[in-house]
């Protein structure tokens, strides 16, 4: 079946540095992958799509400059939170959608991310 | 209104019955449907999808989706401890798929 593999599993770092996050399709071409973020006791937030070879679109009230993300192939998406704050201190996954299929999400393991 | 609606729970059921758990969403136009279950600190896994009125069936798992009343159910019969988790309702709307705000069950002994 589908794999996506999402490191790191875990990251702490300092507020005000940056962090990247990559997600892989490891078996089948993602082209669109997707980025969430769960804050506790709560639900997924799509933050944005980004679709191989062309830039994400992100949803309302999501800062493009602070959330960047790269898509430069078919199996691997980055999610870079840059300028880090504690208030980003989130669980982050990703979701790769399966082109074959046209159907399947498949999600990685997610990030815990905490900024300290 | 929010696009996908559940009830946050807890639902409490104990071994053996049947848990029912409930989604809503506002977009008429919506085509399919999800049920994923989350365990605490862990990532979404998928149970079922549904695309077509009517009832769905896997395992213990039944999934109900009424398009007229923009309605989808899941049931799990003969609920086990191990059941107990955050039950996310998902629809894909224009190529994404937005969330449910997730309905926690607990299973008790």
């Amino acid at each position: 079946g589908a794999v996506v593999s999402q490191h790191p599993s875990w990251v702490i770092c300092k507020s005000g540095t940056s962090v990247k996050i990559e997600c892989r399709s490891l078996d089948f071409q993602a082209t669109t992958m997707f980025w969430y973020r769960q804050f506790p006791k709560q639900s997924l937030m799509l933050m944005a799509t980004s679709n191989e070879g062309s830039k994400a679109t992100y949803e309302q009230g999501v800062e493009k400059d602070k959330f960047l993300i790269n898509h430069a192939s078919l199996t691997l998406s980055t999610l870079t939170v840059t300028s880090a704050h504690p208030e980003d201190s989130s669980f982050y996954i990703c979701s790769a959608r399966d082109s074959r299929s046209g159907w399947g999400y498949t999600f990685g393991s997610g990030t815990r991310l905490t900024v300290v | 209104q929010k696009e996908v609606e559940q009830n946050s729970g807890p639902l409490s059921v104990p071994e053996g019955a049947i848990a029912s758990l409930n989604c809503t969403y506002s977009d008429r136009g919506s085509q399919s449907f999800f049920w994923y279950r989350q365990y605490s600190g862990k990532s979404p896994e998928l149970i079922m999808s549904i695309y077509s009125n009517g009832d769905k069936e896997d395992g213990r798992f039944t999934a109900q989706l009424n398009k007229a009343s923009q309605y989808v159910s899941l049931l799990i019969r003969d609920s086990q401890p191990s059941d107990s988790a955050t039950y996310l309702c998902a629809v894909e709307n224009t190529d994404k798929l937005i969330f449910g705000t997730g309905t926690r069950l607990q299973v008790f002994p």
